[in-house]
């Protein structure tokens, strides 16, 4: 295990609805990244967070938000949720300036299902 | 668009052999590089990173880079079928911010 966790870890929401997602980072880690997983597909980067702003983007609509707290913790949300973002949303924490500082390790993941 | 491409396979290889993985990368400015494994249903898993051209050995797992032919390879000896899963190639892209996954291979390793 990694020691970063995830919260919840199943979800069903319908169409339009709204959802928050919560990651722990690993202790001693404070930069988080939060992926995307459709089913027969690699990850694909939303985005990360360090010192409380975000820290790069991937390829994703506003509707995709995040915030990262003090204590490293991080929450992505989405809006207006549609059908196609039903996938395994994966957190990943790193320690940036550590001596490995782009190593990512992934927590458990939330699968959310779309309605 | 940075892109990571791997063959999907199956890569199918009995109990004991050499299973070879194979990933080619587009953007010259990423220097680091990731093998996870993912079993269904699960979350990636680090095996190796390897940032130096060469080969770098862990156990059962070397990892070879080529950055001039932007090539990423893994090897598993002793393949057990406990190997079975999807491996996933990751390089970190030029801003150090994020893993660019490719799709992944899916290695089963029969008995």
């Amino acid at each position: 295990e990694t020691g970063v966790t995830q919260s919840p870890t199943h979800l069903i929401k319908t169409r339009g609805q709204q959802v928050t997602l919560r990651c722990s980072s690993q202790s001693g880690h404070n930069t988080v990244s939060w992926y995307q997983q459709a089913l027969g597909q690699g990850p694909q980067f939303i985005f990360q967070y360090y010192r409380e702003e975000e820290n790069g983007r991937g390829n994703f609509p506003p509707r995709f938000s995040g915030l990262q707290f003090p204590n490293y913790s991080s929450e992505l949300n989405v809006n207006a949720l549609e059908l196609d973002d039903s996938a395994l949303y994966l957190c990943a924490s790193t320690n940036r300036g550590g001596k490995s500082t782009d190593t990512q390790y992934f927590g458990p993941g939330t699968r959310l299902t779309v309605l | 668009q940075k892109e990571v491409e791997q063959n999907s396979g199956p890569l199918s290889v009995p109990e004991g052999a050499i299973a070879s993985l194979n990933c080619t990368y587009s953007d010259r400015g990423s220097q680091s590089f990731f093998w996870y494994r993912q079993y269904s249903g699960k979350s990636p898993e680090l095996i190796m990173s390897i940032y130096s051209n060469g080969d770098k050995e862990d156990g059962r797992f070397t990892a070879q880079l080529n950055k001039a032919s932007q090539y990423v390879s893994l090897l598993i000896r002793d393949s057990q079928p406990s190997d079975s899963a999807t491996y996933l190639c990751a390089a970190v892209n030029q801003a150090g911010t994020a893993l660019i996954f490719g799709k992944g291979t899916t290695l089963s390793v029969s008995s």
